[in-house]
């Protein structure tokens, strides 16, 4: 759902190891899922995205995959830097007609040195 | 290429005050979307302007109340501020064909 808590869930993770963000999405009529960085005082990032046609995408370092029939959506990190410490969200869309993003709750990802 | 850009990026208000937040879109998108999002939570949806019409609308009351100018700029008014709207509130424009872009938000705080 879209209400969370005041604490978000952290994954503290060590220089170089890889990371694994998971995220439940709400509506099964989405159709389009993107990952969001947002750092300290600044918006949310674009990071990655998927169409419910795919069940896998990567980019730079990053990897989403989906799995529509638990709505399950994960974003794996490579070789997580120091740069990567923000809270990472999962936002949902429907493309033909719903015209707004539904966030899922956060993560914050600590990378320790 | 300027992004999107929201002013002013702090604001402090006091209860039952009326407050306006300016956005302007990145450079060749025309719809301007509004959230709101509290300390340790996600964004949500408040509503999206296109073609200087409010095209859909969250779940907020109706203090909360918006705008869109020929030049797709945008601005957010929230009338009777309480202490529960002390938020970062967020702009992010988009076109049809094209992701959206956040602005890095107006930290209001409502005493």
């Amino acid at each position: 759902g879209e209400s969370v808590g005041l604490h978000l869930p952290t994954l503290s993770v060590q220089e170089g190891d890889n990371s694994i963000i998971n995220c439940a999405y709400s509506n099964s009529a989405s159709d389009y899922f993107i990952w969001y960085k947002q750092e300290s005082g600044k918006g949310p990032q674009f990071i990655i995205d998927i169409r419910s046609n795919m069940d896998k995408r990567q980019g730079q370092r990053v990897t989403v995959l989906l799995n529509k029939t638990v709505k399950h959506l994960s974003l794996q990190i490579a070789a997580t830097q120091p740069g990567d410490s923000a809270v990472y969200f999962c936002a949902e869309d429907t493309m033909d007609s719903s015209y707004k993003l539904i966030f899922g709750s956060g993560t914050r990802l600590l990378v320790r040195p | 290429d300027a992004g999107v850009t929201q002013s002013p990026t702090h604001l402090i208000k006091t209860r039952g005050q009326q407050v306006t937040l300016r956005c302007s879109p990145k450079s060749g998108h025309d719809t301007v979307s509004w959230y709101q999002q509290a300390l340790g939570q996600g964004p949500q949806f408040i509503f999206q302007y296109y073609e200087e019409e409010e095209r859909q609308r969250g779940n907020f009351p109706d203090r909360f109340s918006g705008h869109q100018f020929p030049n797709y700029s945008s601005e957010l008014n929230v009338n009777a501020l309480l202490l529960g709207d002390s938020a970062l509130y967020l702009c992010a424009s988009s076109s049809t064909g094209n992701g959206y872009t956040f602005g890095s938000g107006t930290r209001l705080t409502v005493v």
